[in-house]
């Protein structure tokens, strides 16, 4: 079975705080692809960034870093210097096998974590 | 803007009744896909195809049901609808059947009264 956690439900910071949010995945698949979306107040999900099991370098894109580490099963994703704007839910997924459909795959979502960011 | 449309918006209904919510994808996507965003479930994936053919399905109940039409656009049925239907339903769109970046659409808000 596939799982995805992000044990924090809710974290609040002031404005130019970093704020990292945790996310640890479970899956039997040894390969396998991450993915972390933003849904902002408005309520579309937007994509951040696909990190693949054979890749486990960080990758920085402006003021969000990401931290892969296998050997913790963690996907862990900062903001650095954190603004009103980076309000919203992030979640965490994980490419995992269908119930069914020989080959296919679904995202597994987290519950997400809700970011207030402070004036 | 992801390049997937929805339609419509927001829906308002009664128990009981049927609905279709409508699903263009991003030009080139063969792949749609449906989820539904509820407070308690989170985000759970429904159901997926690829050039028209249904080629997954996740946690959909058998009152739902979807198709996609030679054009490529998607439309989920949902029917005799109760009160725990009432969500958000986002459609999602891919280029490849696997998930790789799925780009979702803005969701179509369901309230069952």
């Amino acid at each position: 079975a596939q799982k995805v956690t992000q044990a924090q439900t809710e974290i609040s910071v002031v404005e130019k705080e970093d704020v990292t949010l945790d996310c640890v995945y479970e899956t039997r698949d040894t390969t396998y692809y991450l993915f972390w979306y933003k849904q902002p107040p408005s309520g579309e999900l937007v994509f951040l960034i696909r990190r693949n099991s054979f890749d486990e370098q960080n990758e920085i894109s402006g003021r969000y870093s990401w931290n892969f580490q296998k050997s913790t099963s963690s996907f862990n994703f900062t903001i650095t210097a954190s603004q009103v704007v980076d309000s919203a839910v992030y979640f965490c997924a994980l490419r995992a096998r269908a119930h069914s459909g020989a080959g296919s795959y679904q995202l597994t979502f987290g519950k997400g974590t809700k970011l207030s960011v402070i004036p | 803007d992801s390049g997937v449309t929805q339609t419509p918006k927001h829906l308002i209904t009664a128990t009981g009744q049927r609905v279709t919510l409508r699903c263009s994808p991003r030009s080139g996507d063969l792949s749609v896909y449906w989820y539904q965003q509820s407070l308690d479930q989170g985000l759970q994936f429904l159901i997926q195809y690829y050039n028209g053919e249904e080629r997954a399905k996740g946690n959909i109940l058998e009152r739902f049901s979807a198709q996609q039409f030679p054009d490529l656009h998607s439309e989920l049925n949902l029917s005799s609808l109760e009160l725990g239907d009432s969500a958000l339903y986002f459609c999602a769109s891919s280029a490849l059947t696997g998930s790789y970046e799925q780009y979702f659409g803005p969701g179509t808000r369901l309230t069952v009264t």
